[in-house]
């Protein structure tokens, strides 16, 4: 069975200060790795998708990388709007799998 | 309109009445999907449509009963249902099954 471990559960950050998120998971066979960012009382919006260790993707402050065993998303200078929680997801020969988010605040 | 839309984005129901909920995609997409999100839990994948047939029932209890009558449209039929599954019931669409998926922005749904 797939599964998909995201930590920390929760992250507070100052503005400025970089940190990253981790996902890591075991799946039969990867087909795609997701990342998404969810605020309070709205669906989750799609970031990225990686396919292969060693793949990388930027979108503003957040950089997603991939090895064979986890996937992290950096954030680079965070500002209050990047206060959210943020989801993995992982697609192996069966469902899309998610974690369980890390939900990130950003102070000012 | 645009993306996927979900009406009605609040409900409230006994636990002897019947409701549904709507989806709509307009991106052409060829899958939908229903999720359930409950507080501090992953969001659970319900049940999948690829070209309006239903590929994935993932043990959900038969209170929940959905409907696609085509590629852009997807229902969710609740009847009798149990105060635990007061949650946010989120529709999503994809390309194909493989491909990463869009979001509505939800039902919430309250059982009394």
């Amino acid at each position: 069975e797939d599964q998909v471990t995201q930590s920390p559960e929760a992250l507070r950050l100052q503005e400025g200060e970089s940190s990253s998120l981790n996902c890591s998971y075991t799946v039969s066979g990867l087909r795609g790795l997701f990342w998404y960012r969810q605020d309070p009382g709205k669906g989750p919006e799609f970031l990225f998708t990686l396919y292969s260790a060693g793949e990388e993707k930027e979108k503003e402050r957040l950089k997603a990388t991939l090895t064979k065993k986890e996937s992290f998303l950096h954030i680079t200078a965070p500002k209050p709007e990047d206060s959210a929680t943020y989801l993995c997801a992982v697609r192996g020969y069966g469902k899309l799998t998610f974690g369980q988010g890390t939900i990130l605040t950003v102070h000012p | 309109e645009t993306g996927v839309t979900q009406t009605p984005r609040h409900l409230v129901m006994g636990m002897t009445n019947k409701k549904s909920l709507k989806c709509e995609q307009h991106l052409g997409h060829n899958a939908m999907y229903w999720y359930k999100q409950s507080a501090k839990k992953p969001l659970e994948l319900m049940f999948v449509y690829n070209f309006k047939e239903q590929t994935e029932n993932n043990s959900v209890p038969s209170r929940f009963s959905p409907e696609c009558p085509n590629s852009s449209h997807l229902f969710l039929h609740l009847h009798t249902l149990q105060p635990e599954d007061s949650a946010l019931y989120l529709c999503a669409s994809s390309q194909d099954l493989p491909h990463e998926q869009f979001f509505g922005p939800g039902t919430r749904l309250t059982v009394l």
